[in-house]
């Protein structure tokens, strides 16, 4: 089983719909937690920090389930500009471990 | 500017030679590690580091090496071990995994063995 796990993907919808992407990870001494943003044959840049408590940045929601060992990223009123590979990250003392990553296509 | 520099952007090699990948920090981070990226793929971590001088394998580390004789240096090493070199190669830093802090990337060495 991969230490961090996301849904395979891709993800096709049109523009405007509500996004919603599921990571798990299985360390539970995991301490950190992200997601990440790739664009095409770039490097991954940070989306935003996922907390216990839940965190927004505009359209972007992060929640993370301690207990279910679960972490969510929900966009509202996608745009053509979200299309990209979104990254669920956990990291813990001695490293850091991606996710596979799930791809989205936000349809004109 | 504070940042993670890659070098070179692109390589090509024949098969059956070693190509050392650079990667250089300046952010003053302890930690560094290298990923390994295919086509269509996620991250797969091959090796790394927090603290100078020492460093572990990860998940694919075979066919690879890499030294950490400073901070800010971690170098790859793609030897004529590796089965299948051609790929997209990441380097990133962090602060401290154990800490909330952000990954920083390098732009990525896009290795292609000929």
């Amino acid at each position: 089983r991969k230490e961090v796990e996301q849904d395979p993907g891709p993800f096709n919808v049109p523009e405007g719909a509500t996004v919603a992407f599921n990571c798990t990870y299985s360390n539970s001494a995991s301490q950190s937690f992200f997601w990440y943003r790739q664009d095409c044959r770039k490097e991954p840049k940070l989306l935003m920090s996922v907390y216990s408590s839940g965190n927004e940045d505009g359209r972007f929601t992060a929640q993370l389930n301690r207990a279910s060992q679960y972490i969510s990223l929900l966009i509202r009123d996608s745009k053509l500009s979200d299309s990209a590979t979104y990254l669920c990250v956990a990291g813990r003392d001695d490293k850091i471990i991606f996710g596979k990553g799930t791809r989205l296509h936000i349809l004109p | 500017d504070g940042g993670i520099t890659q070098s070179p952007k692109y390589l090509f090699r024949k098969e059956g030679q070693n190509v050392t990948l650079s990667c250089e920090q300046n952010l003053n981070h302890d930690a560094m590690y290298w990923y390994r990226q295919d086509p269509g793929q996620g991250l797969r971590l091959i090796y790394y580091s927090q603290i100078v001088n020492d460093f572990q394998k990860g998940d694919i580390a075979e066919g690879y090496s890499v030294s950490r004789e400073k901070k800010e240096s971690f170098p790859l090493t793609v030897t004529s071990a590796q089965k299948n070199p051609t790929a997209f190669y990441l380097c990133a830093s962090t602060d401290s995994p154990s800490m909330n802090t952000e990954a920083f990337f390098g732009q990525g060495t896009r290795l292609t063995v000929v």
